[in-house]
């Protein structure tokens, strides 16, 4: 059974640092890993999707990793602003679609 | 992208009465939709896999005759808390996926909060 986890779990930092979030899952056969932001009480934003041949995407001040092989990826946000806190979570597609737990960011001005 | 739809966005009920949410796909036929159970602070958790026209897969330990899902044409899918309580009380999202394969990409709804009074 997949399992995925994010590391940390919660994060503070002030405006304008560059941070990495990460993600470990135990499966390596998997199709796609996807990056979501969640606000408080909304639903998912898809930021990212890496497919499994693909090593990262990037989109904006976001750059996202997969290694598949030692079953990591993370998250870069360059330049963080107040605007980027919310939950991130990612997510990898083996058999289903399996949630990580989840790192809630908070960036303060 | 593909857009997802859920109605209602969020809806109050008391306890033991039955609750329904409608998930759509807008812009493309859904042949799979999943419903989704958020815990506050906690990760989504899949309840349910539903395949147009046939019943649905439940997740270990999700009551199907207390979750009940329809998915009863390529664009809806309906997702029936039955009898509920308190401890329903959760934010419901689903998603929808066009193609058969299992790598095709899922798209959310907006979710669904559900207080049970």
């Amino acid at each position: 059974k997949q399992e995925v986890t994010q590391i940390p779990a919660a994060l503070s930092v002030p405006e304008g640092e560059n941070l990495v979030l990460n993600c470990s899952f135990t499966d390596s056969a998997i199709y796609n890993l996807q990056w979501f932001r969640q606000d408080p009480g909304k639903g998912l934003t898809s930021l990212l999707l890496i497919q499994s041949s693909q090593r990262e995407q990037t989109s904006g001040r976001l750059n996202a990793s997969l290694d598949k092989s030692s079953g990591r990826s993370t998250l870069y946000i360059a330049a963080s602003q107040p605007g980027d806190s919310a939950t991130y979570l990612c997510a990898v597609t083996g058999n289903m679609l399996t949630f990580g737990g989840g790192t809630r960011l908070m960036v303060k001005p | 992208g593909a857009v997802v739809s859920q109605h209602p966005s969020w809806v109050i009920c008391k306890s033991g009465t039955s609750v329904k949410i409608e998930c759509r796909s807008l812009d493309f036929q859904a042949t799979t939709m999943f419903w989704y159970r958020q815990f506050p602070k906690q990760s989504l958790m899949l309840m349910a896999t539903s395949n147009e026209g046939s019943k649905a897969t439940y997740e270990q330990g999700v009551e199907k005759d207390k979750f009940l899902i329809n998915h009863a044409s390529l664009t809806l899918s309906t997702l029936t808390v039955t009898s509920a309580h308190p401890e329903d009380s959760s934010f419901y999202i689903c998603s929808a996926r066009g193609g058969a394969g299992i790598q095709e990409t899922q798209y959310f709804g907006p979710g669904t909060r559900l207080l049970v009074l």
